[in-house]
Protein backbone atom coordinates (compact mmCIF):
# COMPACT_ATOMS: atom_id res chain seq x y z
CA UNK A 1 0.00 0.00 0.00
CA UNK A 2 1.59 3.22 -1.30
CA UNK A 3 2.17 5.63 1.45
CA UNK A 4 3.57 9.33 1.47
CA UNK A 5 6.00 11.22 3.82
CA UNK A 6 6.59 14.95 4.13
CA UNK A 7 10.33 15.96 5.28
CA UNK A 8 11.54 19.52 5.71
CA UNK A 9 12.01 22.83 8.38
CA UNK A 10 8.90 23.58 10.48
CA UNK A 11 10.31 26.74 10.40
CA UNK A 12 10.99 29.56 8.10
CA UNK A 13 11.86 32.81 7.87
CA UNK A 14 10.08 35.48 5.96
CA UNK A 15 11.64 36.24 2.63
CA UNK A 16 13.10 32.59 2.80
CA UNK A 17 12.33 29.34 0.58
CA UNK A 18 10.41 26.98 2.10
CA UNK A 19 11.58 23.46 0.99
CA UNK A 20 9.77 19.92 1.18
CA UNK A 21 10.00 16.73 -0.14
CA UNK A 22 7.42 13.93 -0.05
CA UNK A 23 9.23 10.37 -0.15
CA UNK A 24 6.56 7.78 -1.87
CA UNK A 25 6.85 4.25 -0.44
CA UNK A 26 5.12 1.25 -1.43
CA UNK A 27 4.27 1.95 -4.97
CA UNK A 28 6.13 4.02 -7.85
CA UNK A 29 5.77 8.10 -8.68
CA UNK A 30 6.32 6.48 -12.54
CA UNK A 31 2.19 7.07 -12.90
CA UNK A 32 -0.09 9.67 -11.47
CA UNK A 33 -0.44 13.20 -10.47
CA UNK A 34 1.58 14.42 -7.23
CA UNK A 35 0.67 17.06 -5.42
CA UNK A 36 1.17 19.51 -2.73
CA UNK A 37 -2.26 21.17 -0.76
CA UNK A 38 -1.92 23.35 2.22
CA UNK A 39 -3.77 24.10 5.35
CA UNK A 40 -3.45 27.62 7.55
CA UNK A 41 -4.28 26.18 10.68
CA UNK A 42 -8.36 26.53 12.03
CA UNK A 43 -8.74 27.30 8.36
CA UNK A 44 -9.68 25.66 4.85
CA UNK A 45 -7.43 23.75 2.36
CA UNK A 46 -5.79 24.78 -0.50
CA UNK A 47 -4.43 23.27 -3.62
CA UNK A 48 -0.96 24.15 -4.01
CA UNK A 49 0.12 22.40 -7.28
CA UNK A 50 0.94 19.29 -9.05
CA UNK A 51 3.58 17.43 -11.49
CA UNK A 52 2.27 14.66 -13.42
CA UNK A 53 4.54 11.59 -13.53
CA UNK A 54 5.54 12.97 -17.38
CA UNK A 55 7.00 16.26 -15.97
CA UNK A 56 4.01 18.78 -16.66
CA UNK A 57 3.49 20.67 -13.68
CA UNK A 58 0.12 22.85 -12.89
CA UNK A 59 0.11 25.32 -10.37
CA UNK A 60 -2.11 27.87 -8.09
CA UNK A 61 -2.04 31.13 -9.71
CA UNK A 62 -2.00 32.60 -6.50
CA UNK A 63 1.06 31.29 -6.03
CA UNK A 64 2.24 30.52 -9.31
CA UNK A 65 5.48 32.96 -9.82
CA UNK A 66 6.45 31.34 -6.28
CA UNK A 67 6.13 27.92 -6.04
CA UNK A 68 8.31 24.87 -8.10
CA UNK A 69 7.24 21.67 -7.84
CA UNK A 70 9.73 18.80 -9.39
CA UNK A 71 10.02 15.07 -9.04
CA UNK A 72 12.94 12.49 -8.68
CA UNK A 73 11.30 9.17 -9.77
CA UNK A 74 15.01 7.43 -9.51
CA UNK A 75 14.25 8.30 -5.70
CA UNK A 76 10.73 7.96 -5.94
CA UNK A 77 10.48 11.66 -4.03
CA UNK A 78 8.73 15.28 -5.63
CA UNK A 79 9.67 18.27 -3.76
CA UNK A 80 7.81 21.52 -3.04
CA UNK A 81 9.23 24.95 -3.53
CA UNK A 82 7.94 28.15 -2.01
CA UNK A 83 10.45 31.32 -2.29
CA UNK A 84 9.63 34.73 -0.73
CA UNK A 85 7.95 33.63 2.25
CA UNK A 86 5.68 35.33 4.91
CA UNK A 87 3.48 34.77 8.03
CA UNK A 88 0.39 34.18 5.69
CA UNK A 89 2.71 30.84 4.38
CA UNK A 90 2.07 29.52 7.55
CA UNK A 91 0.38 25.90 7.27
CA UNK A 92 -0.21 22.41 7.69
CA UNK A 93 1.38 21.01 4.24
CA UNK A 94 0.04 17.92 2.86
CA UNK A 95 2.07 15.89 -0.59
CA UNK A 96 -0.75 13.68 -1.67
CA UNK A 97 -1.43 11.31 -5.10
CA UNK A 98 -4.29 12.11 -7.58
CA UNK A 99 -5.71 9.88 -10.17
CA UNK A 100 -5.53 10.43 -13.78
CA UNK A 101 -8.65 9.64 -14.42
CA UNK A 102 -10.52 12.10 -12.25
CA UNK A 103 -8.07 13.55 -10.56
CA UNK A 104 -9.36 12.85 -7.20
CA UNK A 105 -6.36 12.64 -4.56
CA UNK A 106 -6.94 9.57 -3.06
CA UNK A 107 -3.90 9.08 -0.90
CA UNK A 108 -2.45 11.62 1.69
CA UNK A 109 0.50 11.86 3.57
CA UNK A 110 0.18 12.82 7.51
CA UNK A 111 1.46 16.78 6.90
CA UNK A 112 3.66 19.08 8.33
CA UNK A 113 3.88 22.08 9.98
CA UNK A 114 5.80 24.75 8.41
CA UNK A 115 5.96 27.75 10.03
CA UNK A 116 7.12 31.39 9.07
CA UNK A 117 8.51 33.57 11.97
CA UNK A 118 11.81 35.55 12.25
CA UNK B 1 -10.54 30.20 -10.45
CA UNK B 2 -13.88 28.16 -9.83
CA UNK B 3 -15.81 28.99 -6.60
CA UNK B 4 -16.85 25.66 -4.62
CA UNK B 5 -19.87 26.64 -1.68
CA UNK B 6 -20.53 24.14 0.75
CA UNK B 7 -23.51 24.78 3.05
CA UNK B 8 -24.22 24.33 5.65
CA UNK B 9 -21.11 25.57 7.17
CA UNK B 10 -22.57 23.51 10.03
CA UNK B 11 -24.90 21.12 11.60
CA UNK B 12 -25.74 18.84 14.57
CA UNK B 13 -26.96 15.32 13.61
CA UNK B 14 -28.46 12.55 16.46
CA UNK B 15 -26.67 8.98 15.59
CA UNK B 16 -28.78 7.35 13.41
CA UNK B 17 -29.86 10.63 10.90
CA UNK B 18 -30.07 11.02 8.06
CA UNK B 19 -27.52 13.95 6.83
CA UNK B 20 -27.01 16.12 3.30
CA UNK B 21 -24.69 18.20 2.86
CA UNK B 22 -24.46 20.62 -0.68
CA UNK B 23 -22.02 21.73 -2.52
CA UNK B 24 -22.20 24.28 -5.52
CA UNK B 25 -19.47 25.46 -8.50
CA UNK B 26 -19.65 28.61 -9.89
CA UNK B 27 -19.45 27.11 -12.97
CA UNK B 28 -20.40 23.91 -14.70
CA UNK B 29 -17.34 21.06 -13.41
CA UNK B 30 -19.37 18.47 -14.94
CA UNK B 31 -18.48 15.22 -12.86
CA UNK B 32 -15.14 16.33 -11.71
CA UNK B 33 -16.47 16.60 -8.14
CA UNK B 34 -14.82 15.27 -5.10
CA UNK B 35 -15.95 14.83 -1.26
CA UNK B 36 -13.49 14.32 1.52
CA UNK B 37 -13.62 13.59 5.48
CA UNK B 38 -11.39 15.13 7.87
CA UNK B 39 -11.05 14.42 11.52
CA UNK B 40 -8.94 16.53 13.62
CA UNK B 41 -5.14 15.92 13.24
CA UNK B 42 -5.57 14.24 10.30
CA UNK B 43 -5.20 14.22 7.33
CA UNK B 44 -8.17 14.27 4.57
CA UNK B 45 -9.56 10.67 3.69
CA UNK B 46 -11.53 10.71 -0.03
CA UNK B 47 -15.03 9.28 -0.12
CA UNK B 48 -16.37 9.88 -2.99
CA UNK B 49 -15.29 10.79 -6.22
CA UNK B 50 -16.60 11.45 -9.82
CA UNK B 51 -19.57 12.75 -8.24
CA UNK B 52 -21.05 9.70 -7.00
CA UNK B 53 -18.51 6.95 -7.17
CA UNK B 54 -17.63 5.71 -3.56
CA UNK B 55 -13.71 5.24 -2.89
CA UNK B 56 -12.94 1.59 -2.02
CA UNK B 57 -13.00 1.16 1.83
CA UNK B 58 -15.33 3.96 2.32
CA UNK B 59 -18.45 2.96 3.98
CA UNK B 60 -21.51 2.52 2.06
CA UNK B 61 -23.71 4.67 4.03
CA UNK B 62 -21.84 7.37 2.54
CA UNK B 63 -23.21 8.52 -0.85
CA UNK B 64 -22.83 11.42 -3.48
CA UNK B 65 -24.86 12.38 -6.05
CA UNK B 66 -24.84 15.88 -8.99
CA UNK B 67 -23.38 17.11 -12.07
CA UNK B 68 -22.76 20.32 -13.52
CA UNK B 69 -23.16 22.60 -10.77
CA UNK B 70 -25.00 21.26 -7.80
CA UNK B 71 -24.28 18.25 -5.89
CA UNK B 72 -24.91 16.91 -2.83
CA UNK B 73 -23.17 14.07 0.26
CA UNK B 74 -25.51 12.47 1.92
CA UNK B 75 -24.76 10.13 5.21
CA UNK B 76 -27.98 7.45 5.56
CA UNK B 77 -27.13 6.92 8.98
CA UNK B 78 -24.55 8.70 10.68
CA UNK B 79 -22.10 6.79 12.72
CA UNK B 80 -20.26 8.49 15.50
CA UNK B 81 -16.93 8.06 13.95
CA UNK B 82 -18.91 10.47 11.39
CA UNK B 83 -18.48 13.07 13.37
CA UNK B 84 -15.73 15.41 11.42
CA UNK B 85 -15.57 18.04 8.44
CA UNK B 86 -16.38 17.68 4.97
CA UNK B 87 -14.77 19.49 1.69
CA UNK B 88 -16.01 18.91 -1.60
CA UNK B 89 -13.68 19.67 -4.24
CA UNK B 90 -13.52 20.71 -8.05
CA UNK B 91 -11.31 18.40 -10.08
CA UNK B 92 -12.23 19.81 -13.61
CA UNK B 93 -9.50 22.69 -13.85
CA UNK B 94 -6.52 24.21 -12.16
CA UNK B 95 -6.30 25.73 -9.85
CA UNK B 96 -8.49 22.64 -8.14
CA UNK B 97 -10.45 24.63 -5.82
CA UNK B 98 -12.51 22.55 -2.34
CA UNK B 99 -15.75 24.47 -0.71
CA UNK B 100 -14.70 25.95 3.13
CA UNK B 101 -16.32 23.11 4.63
CA UNK B 102 -18.92 21.67 7.09
CA UNK B 103 -18.65 20.67 10.33
CA UNK B 104 -20.75 18.03 11.42
CA UNK B 105 -21.10 17.65 14.92
CA UNK B 106 -23.03 15.74 17.39
CA UNK B 107 -26.45 16.87 18.63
Amino acid sequence: QVQLQESGAGLVKPSETLSLTCTVSGGSTSSYYWTWIRQPPGKGLEWIGNIHYSGNTNYNPSLKSRVTISLDTSKNQFSLNLTSVTAADTALYYCARAGNSWYAIGVWGQGTMVTVSS
Amino acid sequence: DIQMTQSPSSLSASVGDRVTITCRAGQTISRFLNWYQQKPGKAPKLLIYAASSLQSGAPSRFSGSGSGTDFTLTISSVQPEDFATYYCQQSYSTPQTFGQGTKVEIK
